[in-house]
């Protein structure tokens, strides 16, 4: 069975740029959340969504926004970059409950604003 | 709040030495709590978990105890390899689960020396 899969791995962009970041979570898993992670803050839960829908949200300017698609696939959209955005974005699926059963993470993608 | 906090920061140890990595959580409702480890380039992968109905847990070289009086809970790493090597986060779950995230701990990077 594939694992999770992050589309780009690397991505640079400057400030005051939007950008797309993609995922695509194992087949059959129908929940998907996104992390932030920095060296300083450590891993933060930014969404979770589920059947198309966000389920739970972290606490994330509205700069931060996500969608999910009817085949569980997951994209998230920064806009209006800051150079503090700079981070790797963790994509994880899971069947139904990530708080409650295995999440399974990708590879991440590693956005640099400059 | 909610918050895991996780030491120590660094653990060095000879290969084959035992290594415990220990963790504090805040929130008396939480009742799942996975451990995961990050490969350099790449995201967490569970390698343990335990619930709050259960005190120990055990699978090969690896054991997770939970004291949910104390509200601390602990991974024991017995004849640690050198490929043992990585990044160990441990988390939790606010609120038994019903926020859909995990609150992780700052994570110990673990080195095994040959």
């Amino acid at each position: 069975k594939a694992g999770v899969t992050q589309t780009p791995r690397y991505l640079i962009k400057t400030r005051g740029q939007q950008v797309t970041l993609s995922c695509s979570p194992i087949s059959g898993h129908r929940s998907v959340s996104w992390y932030q992670q920095t060296p300083g803050q450590g891993l933060q839960f930014l969404f979770e969504y589920f059947s198309e829908t966000q389920r739970n949200k972290g606490n994330f300017p509205g700069r931060f926004s996500g969608r999910q698609f009817s085949n569980s696939r997951s994209e998230m959209n920064v806009s209006t970059l800051e150079l503090g955005d700079s981070a790797l974005y963790l994509c994880a699926s899971s069947l139904t409950r990530p708080s409650q059963e295995t999440q399974y993470f990708g590879p991440g993608t590693r956005l640099l604003v400059l | 709040g909610e918050n895991v906090e996780q030491h120590p920061s660094t653990l060095s140890v000879q290969e084959g030495d035992s290594a415990v990595i220990k963790c504090t959580y805040s929130d008396s409702a939480s009742n799942y709590f996975p451990w995961y480890k990050q490969e350099l380039g790449k995201g967490p992968q569970l390698i343990i978990d335990i619930r709050s109905n259960v005190g120990e847990k055990k699978d090969q070289r690896i054991a997770v105890t939970l004291n949910k009086t104390a509200k601390h809970f602990s991974l024991h790493i017995t004849e640690t390899q050198p490929e043992d090597s990585a990044v160990y986060f441990c988390a939790a779950n606010p609120k038994g689960g019903n926020t859909g995230k995990l609150i992780f701990g700052q994570g110990t990077t673990l080195q095994v020396k040959p």
